[in-house]
C-alpha cells in the first residue's frame, strides 16, 4: 500500500476484554516494529520483527501482550485482559531494510486504545 | 538502560533559527534519528546521523557528537507549519539484543508570527 495501515483507528473496550490491532506495512518492508505512545511523550519500544521472525520482544510489558507477523507481512498485536493502564495510541512502523532501524522507517497513523 | 534528554518546549518566531538540544546515555550506540511529528499525526523522518558533524538537508540540519553524547537539531527560516514535536531517537543496545531506536519525549516548537 501506499503507507502504513493501522486498524482499528479507534478501539474502546471493558476492562477484562482481548483485543487485537492490525498493521499493514508499506509493501515490501520486511521490517515492522510496534511502538506505544503516551499523550505528551515519545514512542516506546514494544516489539519488532524481520519477515516473519520476531527479533526483539524486550519491549513488551509483560505477558499480557504478544504480537505476530505469520506471513512476513501484516502484523497482529494482542492484548489480554485489558486494563486501564494499557490505554495509549499504539503505532506500527515498517522499513525497507532488516538493519534494526538503521534507516528512515515510516510511522502508521496508530490505534487509539481506551479500556473503560 | 538508556537516557534520552531534550527541553519539553521552545517558542520561536516566524524566520528565526532555532535549536533544539539533544543528551543521551547510553549502552553502545548506532546512530541517532530526528523525527517531526505534527498533533494528532505521526512521526516522520527528518535526518539520521551516525557519524560525528553537521548534516545538511534544506531548512534543516542535524549535528551529532558521540564522545559527548549529544546531537541537536537546527531549523532555519522557521515557518508556521514547523510547530510540531521534535522527536530524538537514539540506537543503542536494548536488553533483548538489538538497536531499535529508543525515542525521547520530544520538544513541542511553538512558532508565532
Amino acid at each position: 500500500g501506499a503507507g502504513v495501515s493501522q486498524s482499528p483507528r479507534y478501539k474502546v473496550t471493558k476492562r477484562g476484554q482481548d483485543v487485537a490491532l492490525r498493521c499493514d506495512p508499506i509493501s515490501g518492508h520486511v521490517s515492522l516494529y510496534w511502538y506505544r505512545q503516551a499523550l505528551g511523550q515519545g514512542p516506546e519500544f514494544l516489539t519488532y520483527f524481520n519477515y516473519e521472525a520476531q527479533q526483539d520482544k524486550s519491549g513488551l510489558p509483560n505477558d499480557r501482550f504478544s504480537a505476530e507477523r505469520p506471513e512476513g507481512s501484516i502484523s497482529t498485536l494482542t492484548i489480554q485482559r485489558t486494563e486501564q493502564r494499557d490505554s495509549a495510541m499504539y503505532r506500527c512502523a515498517s522499513s525497507a531494510e532488516t538493519g534494526e532501524m538503521n534507516t528512515e522507517a515510516f510511522f502508521g497513523q496508530g490505534t487509539r486504545l481506551t479500556v473503560v | 538502560g538508556q537516557n534520552i534528554d531534550q527541553p519539553t518546549e521552545m517558542t520561536a518566531t516566524e524566520g528565526a533559527i532555532v535549536q533544539i538540544n539533544c543528551t543521551y546515555q547510553t549502552s553502545g550506540f548506532n546512530g541517532l534519528f530526528w523525527y517531526q511529528q505534527h498533533a494528532g499525526e505521526a512521526p516522520t523522518f527528518l535526518s539520521y546521523n551516525v557519524l560525528d558533524g553537521l548534516e545538511e538537508k534544506g531548512r534543516f540540519s542535524s549535528f551529532l557528537s558521540r564522545s559527548k553524547g549529544y546531537s541537536y537539531l537546527l531549523l532555519k527560516e522557521l515557518q508556521m507549519k514547523d510547530s510540531a514535536s521534535y522527536l530524538c531517537a537514539v540506537r543503542g543496545q536494548k536488553t533483548g539484543g538489538s538497536y531499535i531506536p529508543t525515542f525521547g519525549r520530544g520538544t513541542s516548537l511553538i512558532v508565532h508570527p
